[in-house]
């Protein structure tokens, strides 16, 4: 079993959708979770980060932990066509440690 | 945008050929990274280093090497090639800042072994 699941997609919304993008984690050690954005031909650029259980914004995007349920969930608001992408999440035990990805979830947002 | 770069980004080889995968990062970073990245599976680390003349193995066992002779400098070679090793290969620096690690990543290599 994979430590970190995430679906893969390809999810399809129209410009303007609430899009929610999940991964589901087994091992209740990890601390510090973190959603990368990847666009086609590049590398994963960080867009969140955060430490333990709770909610955290940015701009049109919000970053939910659920610690008790080993679920985290990375909310699109307003979505345009340009945050088509993949969408990885990882995580890691102890702070600068080792990074654990999910395999990533394929956006495309349809003007 | 991270200034880290990696050299070639395409690589069409013959199997048994000697290759090296180049990865500079111009922003001081001690920590470096090489992950392979499949289609639709996970990033999976292969090498890191904490600094110069620091490397150690990832989590995925790989036929590849890596030296950190130089801060910015970490290259990966594969001493000879074959078809198993045709991947992307994506090499990132790290930084500690406002009480998180980013790391950031390169464009990737796409090797293709024949």
């Amino acid at each position: 079993q994979k430590e970190v699941e995430q679906d893969p997609g390809p999810l399809s919304v129209p410009e303007g959708a609430i899009v929610s993008l999940n991964c589901t984690y087994s091992n209740s050690a990890f601390q510090y979770f973190m959603w990368y954005r990847q666009y086609s031909r590049k590398g994963p650029e960080l867009l969140m980060y955060t430490y333990s259980s709770g909610n955290k914004e940015d701009g049109r995007f919000t970053a939910q932990v659920d610690k008790s349920s080993k679920y985290i969930s990375l909310f699109i608001r307003d979505s345009q066509p340009s945050d088509s992408a993949t969408y990885l999440c990882a995580m890691s035990m102890e702070y600068g440690n080792k990074l654990v990805f999910g395999a990533g979830t394929i956006l495309r947002v349809k003007s | 945008e991270a200034d880290i770069y990696q050299t070639p980004r395409y690589l069409v080889i013959g199997t048994g050929k000697k290759i090296t995968l180049e990865c500079s990062q111009t922003m001081g970073h001690d920590k470096m990274y090489w992950y392979q990245q499949d289609p639709g599976m996970e990033l999976h680390l292969i090498h890191y280093s904490y600094g110069v003349n620091s490397t150690e193995k990832g989590d995925l066992s790989s036929e590849s090497t890596v030296s950190r002779i130089r801060t910015e400098h970490f290259p990966l070679t594969l001493e000879s090639a074959r078809p198993s090793h045709t991947s992307q290969y994506l090499c990132a620096s790290s930084a500690f800042r406002a009480g998180q690690e980013t790391q950031y990543f390169g464009p990737g290599t796409r090797l293709l072994v024949l």
